[in-house]
């Protein structure tokens, strides 16, 4: 099946620096979400974006499908952005339309 | 609107019983998933159902696993013999169609003691 793999596996910063997580996928795909799990558990989206670029706030994301990677970006740090951050893939082949393929996660920790 | 809720939100149980999680997905999305998470893991893939009828089972890990979703709405994930290694947080989610994005519900904290 995809594989995923995420960078850094920790990520330790001071509040107001900038940040850049990467996702590698190993196929094609069609869906890709990154996600960012609070410390009570909870998956919250952040960007459905099998292609392309997308901004929220001090949130940013760029997937380069034909290279098979995604960046996500994190400006302007702030402590409620500690967590762990996941990138998920749906492969593009396959039958499983639903399947979702996570990554190890990258654990953002932001100090005041 | 409502999210995707979970219930129960914790639960012990001892090693060979029986368990039953209850996942209700957003009001109108066909395509209900569950997950598992192990500690320091991300999700694993379960099952996925569309509508009533499960579309990929291929996660399940054992005959010891079963889901239904027999209205097409609330979905049942049954869990018999547990045993130690089953303790996860189990993890439901939804979405409009299978491509679309999928929203996770809190999960289940399933403890087997």
């Amino acid at each position: 099946g995809i594989q995923v793999e995420q960078s850094p596996p920790d990520l330790i910063l001071q509040e107001g620096a900038n940040s850049t997580l990467r996702c590698n996928f190993s196929d094609s795909v069609n869906n890709l979400q990154w996600f960012h799990q609070n410390p009570w558990g909870q998956l919250i989206n952040l960007f459905y974006i099998p292609s392309g670029t997308k901004q929220n706030g001090r949130l940013s994301a760029t997937t380069v499908a034909t290279e098979r990677y995604s960046l996500l970006y994190i400006s302007s740090s702030q402590t409620t952005d500690s967590g762990v951050y996941f990138c998920a893939v749906r492969g593009a082949g396959g039958t499983s339309y639903g399947k979702l393929t996570f990554g190890q996660g990258t654990i953002l920790t932001v100090h005041p | 609107g409502a999210g995707v809720s979970q219930t129960p939100s914790n639960k012990v149980t001892e090693k060979g019983k029986y368990v039953e999680l209850r996942c209700d997905p957003i009001s109108g999305h066909t395509a209900l998933y569950w997950y598992r998470q192990s500690l320091g893991q991300g999700p694993e893939f379960l099952i996925y159902f569309q509508g009533t009828g499960a579309a990929d089972d291929s996660g399940l890990p054992n005959d010891r696993f079963f889901a239904v979703r027999p209205e097409g709405s609330v979905s049942t994930l049954k869990i018999q013999r547990t045993e130690r290694g089953d303790s996860a947080v189990y993890l439901c989610a939804s979405s409009w169609q299978a491509h679309d994005t999928q929203y996770f519900g809190p999960g289940t904290r399933l403890t087997v003691l």
